[in-house]
């Protein structure tokens, strides 16, 4: 079966650094999102992509962080300038569609910043 | 704005024994609900899905939810569980509307005792 594949599974950074956290989504959708899950909290949503563009970003996604799509494979969350509050799992998503479809999760990247 | 209320943080039952996990939601048009689970370090593995039709839905792992409209609710049940099924447990609402986002709830913890 198809999956959301992340990687690093786990990226330790020092404050200050840039980090760029890779997903290659299910290769027929459409739809991709990442979400975050700071530890012991609920999943939050960061922001929404599609046909190249963002869609929908929550207050979370400020000017630190910017989404990519450089191929038609890979779809990438870049945070310019770590925190540490930075610290989380990130979560990539994908959705093949509109309509009666859901979204697919990657594992997840661990993200701690020093 | 759409939200997901669970109120039980953490839930111990024994194994063999019964299961409900509430899930509440608010959301202004029909909304897709979803269950999620999470092992310890683990991605998010969807366990069933809401989008219409019968409002008693099976899942994996002999999980299944009803979605009742009068009662915003989607509560999530199993006659039997096991010791694997000892994890965090996510209730979500989205829409079939593009690439909207999904809404978690915070999450009830299961543990399993023998």
């Amino acid at each position: 079966e198809p999956e959301v594949t992340q990687t690093p599974s786990h990226q330790v950074t020092q404050m200050g650094q840039e980090v760029i956290l890779r997903c290659v989504p299910i290769s027929n959708h459409l739809y991709f999102y990442w979400y975050r899950q700071i530890l012991g909290q609920k999943v939050e949503f960061l922001v929404s992509f599609y046909n190249n563009e963002i869609s929908e970003k929550s207050e979370i996604f400020d000017d630190q962080f910017s989404v990519e799509r450089p191929d038609g494979s890979n779809f990438t969350l870049k945070i310019r300038s770590t925190k540490l509050e930075d610290s989380a799992m990130y979560f990539c998503a994908s959705r093949e569609r509109d309509g009666y479809y859901e979204q697919y999760f990657g594992p997840g990247t661990r993200l701690t910043v020093t | 704005a759409q939200s997901v209320t669970q109120p039980d943080i953490h839930i111990t039952v024994s194994e063999g024994a019964s299961l409900e996990l509430r899930c509440n939601y608010s959301y202004g048009a029909t909304p897709y609900l979803f269950w999620y689970v999470q092992s310890p370090g683990q991605g998010l593995q969807l366990l069933l899905k809401y989008f219409s039709g019968d409002t008693l839905v099976q899942g994996i792992k002999g999980f299944e939810a009803e979605f009742k409209r009068s009662q915003s609710s989607f509560n999530l049940r199993k006659p039997s569980v096991h010791w694997s099924d000892a994890a965090e447990y996510f209730c979500a609402v989205g829409s079939n509307f593009g690439n909207e986002k999904l809404t978690f709830g915070t999450g009830t913890r299961l543990t399993i005792i023998p």
